[in-house]
């Protein structure tokens, strides 16, 4: 089972336009929700993470937004930029469980920023 | 990254040939995982290691086997190739705990890709 929903599956944005994807998930022990970005050709590469103690992180023109009581969280991307394009994934994992270091990854998003 | 490697970094195969996968770090993790890559399924965990004589099964091991001959390699073994194996395959590591503040940050290698005739 897919513990960890992500959509869209695709989407395409203009330059200089905010790029929007959301997860969802169905695991309260989740305590940490990482998001990671793949270009073609290359492994994934962690972005940004968040924890839940925090309903915002900021890096850049990457933002986290989370939402603990409806189990979601998504990222922002302000001001795209045609080298934004890629696959990005979000990710949760347990800290203090017994999976403790695993991560579940939603299903991706690729983004395509057009010029 | 070059601190992880994969080899090979392209197969192709028929139905039923053994293939290994092999994955080689420099980093100095203790922690090394295999995923699998499909269109819209995203990246599934197919075994885990938390060091040498620790192995676990992921979410999708049927089919699969691994093995972790030092704390730097970590090999995936198709024992009998299947069509539906045909797909993108990661290795990736991690260290314990908090690196400033990325709490146990996946390192991942460039993948093999892997096609099963």
């Amino acid at each position: 089972q897919q513990q960890v929903k992500q959509s869209p599956q695709s989407l395409i944005v203009q330059k200089g336009g905010i790029s929007i994807i959301n997860c969802a998930y169905e695991n309260t022990a989740f305590d940490y929700f990482p998001w990671y970005q793949q270009f073609p050709g290359k492994g994934p590469a962690l972005l940004i993470a968040i924890r839940p103690d925090v309903s915002e992180k900021k890096e850049g023109r990457f933002t986290i937004s989370f939402n603990k009581s409806a189990k979601q969280f998504s990222l922002h991307i302000m001001d795209s930029q045609p080298g934004d394009s890629a696959t990005y994934f979000c990710a949760a994992t347990n800290a203090g469980g017994t999976s403790y270091g695993k991560l579940t990854f939603g299903q991706g998003t690729i983004l395509t920023v057009h010029p | 990254d070059a601190d992880v490697t994969q080899t090979p970094r392209n197969r192709i195969t028929k139905t039923g040939k053994r293939i290994m996968l092999e994955c080689s770090q420099t980093k100095g993790h203790d922690r090394m995982y295999w995923y699998r890559q499909d269109p819209g399924l995203g990246l599934r965990l197919i075994y885990y290691s938390f060091d040498v004589k620790d192995i676990n099964k992921g979410e999708i091991s049927d089919g699969y086997s691994v093995s972790r001959q030092a704390q730097a390699k970590f090999s995936l073994s198709l024992e009998s190739a299947i069509p539906n194996q045909t797909a993108l395959y990661f290795c990736a590591t991690s260290d314990l705990g908090l690196t400033g503040s990325s709490y146990n940050e996946q390192f991942f290698g460039p993948g093999t890709r892997l096609t099963v005739l």
